[in-house]
Parts: C-alpha cells; sequence; structure tokens
C-alpha cells in the first residue's frame, strides 16, 4: 500500500459542486501540505498542517478550505468549484525538522486529476 | 524571497547523452536546503536528492550527478549515458531553514529519444 494516499485518483465535476479531496498516509508525519500543479507553472503550494491544530494558508488559499481530521489525515475542499481550478493536485508529508537533519524531503501522493466542466 | 528558476522547459537527447538540468535559485536565508525529484509520465512525484546550504560538495549516484555551487547559486543535475526511462519532468525545490515551505521551479520536460 501507498505511505501517502489520495483519493479519488481522478474527478470530473460541474461548476458550482462541491469538492472534497481526501489524503490519508501511514509515515507518522506530523507535516502534511496540498499543492496544485498546472502546466508550466510547476507546484503551488494552497495549505499546509503541522499538526491537527495547526493549519496554515500557502500561495494560492483563495477558494479552498482544509481539515486535519487526524495526523494522518488532510482533507481539501473546493466550496463552489470553477473552471480555472482544473488541475492536478498532491498531498505530500514530511517528517517534523530541526536539529542537523535541517529540513526534510517532503513525500507526494499519486495525484488527483480534477477537471470542472 | 525565496524563488526557484528552471529556465529549460523542456529538453531533448538523444539515448546514451549526457544531459543536465540547471536550477537557479534566490533566497535571503543562510541555511537552505535544496531538493530535486522527478515526475515520471505516470504523474507521481519521486523525491531524488536533499542538499544543505552548508554543504557544497557534489554528489554521484549512478548515472546521475549534482553540483552545488552557492556562489552562482545553483544546483544543477547531470543525467550521464541517459536512458529512455530518465524521461520524465523534473523539479527543484528549495526549503527555507525550518522547512515549513517548499518552493518549487516550474520543472524541466526531459524527452529520451531512443
Amino acid at each position: 500500500d501507498a505511505d501517502v494516499t489520495q483519493t479519488p485518483r481522478n474527478r470530473i465535476t460541474k461548476t458550482g459542486k462541491r469538492i472534497m479531496l481526501e489524503c490519508s498516509q501511514t509515515k507518522g508525519h506530523d507535516r502534511m501540505y496540498w499543492y496544485r500543479q498546472d502546466p508550466g507553472l510547476g507546484l503551488r503550494l494552497i495549505y499546509y498542517s503541522f499538526d491537527v491544530k495547526d493549519i496554515n494558508k500557502g500561495e494560492i488559499s483563495d477558494g479552498y478550505s482544509v481539515s486535519r481530521q487526524a495526523q494522518a489525515k488532510f482533507s481539501l475542499s473546493l466550496e463552489s468549484a470553477i473552471p480555472n481550478q482544473t488541475a492536478l493536485y498532491f498531498c505530500a508529508t514530511s517528517d517534523r525538522t530541526g536539529g542537523i537533519l535541517g529540513a526534510q524531503p517532503q513525500h507526494f501522493g499519486d495525484g488527483t486529476r480534477l477537471s470542472i466542466l | 524571497a525565496q524563488k526557484v528558476t528552471q529556465a529549460q522547459t523542456e529538453i531533448s537527447v538523444v539515448e546514451k547523452e549526457d544531459v543536465t538540468l540547471d536550477c537557479v535559485y534566490e533566497t535571503r536565508d543562510t541555511t537552505y536546503y535544496l531538493f530535486w525529484y522527478k515526475q515520471p509520465p505516470s504523474g507521481e512525484l519521486v523525491f531524488l536528492i536533499r542538499r544543505n546550504s552548508f554543504d557544497e560538495q557534489n554528489e554521484i549516484s549512478g548515472r546521475y550527478s549534482w553540483n552545488f555551487q552557492k556562489s552562482t547559486s545553483s544546483f544543477n543535475f547531470t543525467i550521464t549515458a541517459s536512458q529512455v526511462v530518465d524521461s520524465a519532468v523534473y523539479f527543484c525545490a528549495l526549503s527555507e531553514p525550518l522547512g515549513n515551505q517548499f518552493y518549487f521551479g516550474t520543472g524541466t520536460s526531459l524527452t529520451v529519444i531512443p
């Protein structure tokens, strides 16, 4: 089984619908992230969370919300989807940083391809 | 502000050629971390390497090598004797000292032609 699991893998929906993308991890990491990938723009951070009580906005949080239901689960919601939110969405996790180890690499799920018509 | 630039949008090489993917970064932090990720056609993101700003030693792993130069703010990635399986999009990323956020470049799409 994958360490970072995203569901669904693909979703097609209509403008105005509420969408939830889910992410669960078995790595035991404290930190979780949501990114979107658009052609030519790389990955852009939407939200990140360092633990269940800590949620932070990223570069492009407008139009999105998140919920950290447990250490292992981090959901991304689009309250009223619009076509320019069509993208590939990635969830990622990383271990707690600090000390001599410094920043730990992020580990990504396989992505959710979301199309909004 | 942190920024990562991958000026090469697309590169095509013939199998067995060497290829270098460029990465230039900007940061005001004296301590930072640099990463390379590979995204094959299947779409997942695979971590390749992490480099700390205080360690300028180059690194080699099989056909892969990385050249980190603080003087030019560059962290370039070379694939020697490229293979078709190397075809992917490669992302360079920068992390601030606490690792709170990663800043990704826009990626370089590498195609290795058999």
